[in-house]
């Protein structure tokens, strides 16, 4: 298996700009995460879902932050409009439920100028 | 989630075993310790888990004491490769949510 794949891995953008992150999950997981990690607050849980499901949104930080899995293979992230203190890298992770390891992406590193 | 506490950060020497300790003294008696690690760059990976048995697998042991409010992972033989940031977290078998602290910066030495 491919593993995780998040796509762009590298994003630069101006704000204000609308930024949109994708990610593919291993095929069989039906949970899948999405982090947020910086330097300041470290590794941070967005926003999981189970089957295509949000479950627990509580970390997304505001309304500019929104997250989607139209089906069991695709999730996209978007900032709406992004600001420079969004920068970070974001990863997703997926997991079969039943067992106990999380598989995390690559990860997209962010830059809002 | 329970709270753990770690050392910021490590040294060792290449070939010598790295012991990286964990705290974790208000652990429920349903939650399980995981380590997991960050090798610069890359996303975090699953290394072992356990409820108050030690375990080993092909990457490491895990000590947990007879208490089970602290823990040692244990790299047997480090290589270079293992410099990473580790993470010790508590959690509910079964409960999805991973709660990452600040973990322990781990340096293999040559």
């Amino acid at each position: 298996d491919a593993g995780v794949i998040q796509s762009p891995r590298h994003e630069v953008t101006e704000m204000g700009q609308e930024v949109t992150l994708r990610c593919k999950p291993i095929s069989g997981h039906d949970y899948l995460f999405w982090y947020r990690q910086t330097m300041m607050r470290g590794l941070e849980l967005l926003i999981y879902f189970n089957n295509n499901v949000p479950i627990d949104d509580s970390g997304m930080p505001e309304d500019r932050f929104s997250a989607k899995m139209p089906n069991a293979s695709f999730s996209t992230l978007k900032i709406q409009p992004s600001e420079p203190r969004d920068s970070a890298v974001y990863f997703c992770a997926s997991i079969r439920g039943g067992t106990d390891t999380q598989y995390f992406g690559p990860g997209t590193r962010l830059t809002v100028l | 989630d329970a709270k753990t506490t770690q050392p910021p950060s490590m040294d060792c020497a290449e070939g010598r075993a790295a012991n990286l300790p964990c705290n974790h003294s208000t652990i429920s008696g349903n939650e399980y310790v995981y380590w997991y690690r960050q090798i610069h760059s890359q996303g975090p990976q699953y290394i072992i888990h356990g409820l108050k048995n030690n375990e080993t697998n092909e990457m490491a042991s895990l000590i947990i004491t007879e208490d089970r409010k602290s823990s040692t992972l244990i790299l047997p033989h480090a290589t270079l490769r293992d410099t990473a940031v580790y993470y010790c977290i508590v959690k509910i078998q079964g409960a999805q949510k991973l709660v990452f602290g600040q973990g322990t910066r781990l340096t293999i030495n040559p």
